[in-house]
């Protein structure tokens, strides 16, 4: 049972335009949803990250919204760029429990010039 | 600080050799973790540890062992290498969830292993 589902696999955006990835998870002990950037060739690197107790988070260009009783949560880039195209990850984690992360399958964006 | 450091970077091995795949940090963290990564099945993890002594499995153990003697070291053992192991590994680290319960992982950028 996959218990972070992402959508979609692979997304391509132009120069300027909205990204928007999206998670789902079933476990509502969940209380820490990240969002990983990984480059080719590097391994992923914090983005951006929300707890359930907040609806958005906004930092920059990339905002992550957040739907608790939907158990989902998204994560937005404005105003795309190509120096933005890599592969994203949604997670979550138990931190309360002392859970490992878990990773959703990846989303890789391409933004075109 | 050098932050999360895999050794090697890419290693080439036959079916049914043994091999380590070591990872280092430098920030004193009490968490690690391994995750494998394969095309269209994003991270996966392998086992973890949130001290030195004690580890845990994760999504995916099979084949693979792990010990953590020390805080700052946390290798991945490769006990007979199959061909369904080929995969780029990822360590990470974190410390404890802090006050906002926050718990961000940093990775190291990776071992590429190709099993034949």
């Amino acid at each position: 049972q996959q218990q972070v589902k992402q959508s979609p696999q692979s997304l391509i955006v132009q120069k300027g335009g909205i990204s928007i990835i999206n998670c789902a998870y079933e476990n509502t002990a969940f209380d820490y949803f990240p969002w990983y950037q990984q480059f080719p060739g590097k391994g992923p690197a914090l983005l951006i990250a929300i707890r359930p107790d907040v609806s958005e988070k906004k930092e920059g260009r990339f905002t992550i919204s957040f739907n608790k009783s939907a158990k989902q949560f998204s994560l937005h880039i404005m105003d795309s760029q190509p120096g933005d195209s890599a592969t994203y990850f949604c997670a979550a984690s138990n931190t309360q429990a002392g859970t490992a992360l878990i990773f959703g399958k990846g989303t890789t964006l391409s933004v075109s010039s | 600080n050098a932050g999360v450091t895999q050794t090697p970077k890419f290693q080439v091995l036959k079916t049914g050799q043994s091999m380590t795949l070591q990872c280092a940090q430098d920030m004193n963290h009490e968490y690690m973790s391994w995750y494998r990564q394969d095309p269209g099945m994003g991270l996966r993890l392998i086992h973890y540890s949130v001290g030195a002594g004690i580890t845990d499995q994760g999504e995916v153990p099979n084949g693979y062992n792990v010990s953590r003697s020390t805080t700052e070291d946390f290798p991945l053992r490769l006990l007979s290498a199959a061909p369904s192991q080929t995969s780029v590994y990822f360590c990470a680290s974190s410390s404890l969830p802090g006050s906002l319960g926050e718990q961000p992982q940093h990775f190291g950028d990776g071992t590429r292993l190709s099993i034949l």
